[in-house]
C-alpha cells in the first residue's frame, strides 16, 4: 500500500502545453510539499501546505500553482511549460516533528 | 540556497567497509535529517536528529551531530552493495516545516 503516490511517473509534453501532477498520501500527515530535483540533483521546496492551507511559497513562476483539496492531496499544474521546467518534481508529506514521506517522482520532460 | 554542503560528493568503498559521509549547514536549526535516494527512485528518511542530541543510532547507521561547528556526519559501517545511493542531508530551522536539503554524496560500494 503505497504512502505517497504521484502520478503520473513520467511526463513528456510539448513546451506550451499545460500539464498537472497529482499527489495522495494515506499516513494521514497533515503537511505536504512539492520539491523539485534538477539534472544535478539538487532538491529545492517549491510549495507547502499544512490542512489545506498555503504555508510556504517559495520563488516559483506564477505559472505553477499546486491546489489541495483535502489534507490528503496535493497536485500542481504547471501552465505554459517551458524547457527549463524539465526535472523530477517530488511530492512529500509530513507528520508533527517526523521526516518527510515521499513520492516516488514524476520525471517531466519538456520538448 | 542550499542550506547544507556535502564531503565527499561521490565516494567509492569495498563491501565490508564503513561510508563516512559529512554535512555542514550555516544556520542554527531544530533537527537535522539523513535521507537516502536510490537511481531514479525518491527520498527514504534515514535519521532525525534534533539539535539538543549528539549522536543517534538506527541499525548499522550513526549519525552524529556537532551544533557548535554546524556539521553531522553519517557513518555505515560493513556496508552492502545495496547500500550504493546518493545520501542527503537535510535542515529543519525551526517549525515552519520547510526542509532545506545538502547537494549530496554519491555512494558506491562495489561488491
Amino acid at each position: 500500500d503505497t504512502a505517497v503516490s504521484q502520478t503520473p511517473k513520467y511526463l513528456v509534453t510539448q513546451m506550451g502545453n499545460d500539464k498537472s501532477i497529482k499527489c495522495e498520501q494515506n499516513l494521514g500527515h497533515d503537511t505536504m510539499y512539492w520539491y523539485k530535483q534538477d539534472s544535478k540533483k539538487f532538491l529545492k521546496i517549491m510549495f507547502s501546505y499544512n490542512n489545506k492551507e498555503l504555508i510556504i511559497n517559495e520563488t516559483v513562476p506564477n505559472r505553477f500553482s499546486p491546489k489541495s483539496p483535502d489534507k490528503a492531496h496535493l497536485n500542481l499544474h504547471i501552465n505554459s511549460l517551458e524547457l527549463g521546467d524539465s526535472a523530477v518534481y517530488f511530492c512529500a508529506s509530513s507528520g508533527t516533528d517526523s521526516g518527510y514521506t515521499f513520492g516516488s517522482g514524476t520525471r517531466l520532460t519538456v520538448v | 540556497s542550499q542550506q547544507g554542503e556535502e564531503d565527499p560528493q561521490a565516494l567509492s568503498i569495498q563491501e565490508g567497509e564503513n561510508a563516512t559521509m559529512n554535512c555542514s549547514y550555516k544556520t542554527s536549526i531544530n533537527n537535522l535529517q539523513w535521507y537516502r535516494q536510490n537511481s531514479g527512485r525518491g527520498l527514504v528518511h534515514l535519521i532525525l536528529i534534533r539539535s539538543n542530541e549528539r549522536e543517534k543510532h538506527s541499525g548499522r547507521l550513526r549519525v552524529t551531530l556537532d551544533t557548535s561547528k554546524k556539521s553531522s556526519s553519517l557513518l555505515i559501517t560493513a556496508s552492502r552493495a545495496a547500500d550504493t545511493a546518493s545520501y542527503f542531508c537535510a535542515t529543519a530551522r525551526d517549525s515552519s516545516y520547510k526542509l532545506i536539503f545538502g547537494s549530496g554524496t554519491r555512494l558506491l560500494v562495489r561488491p
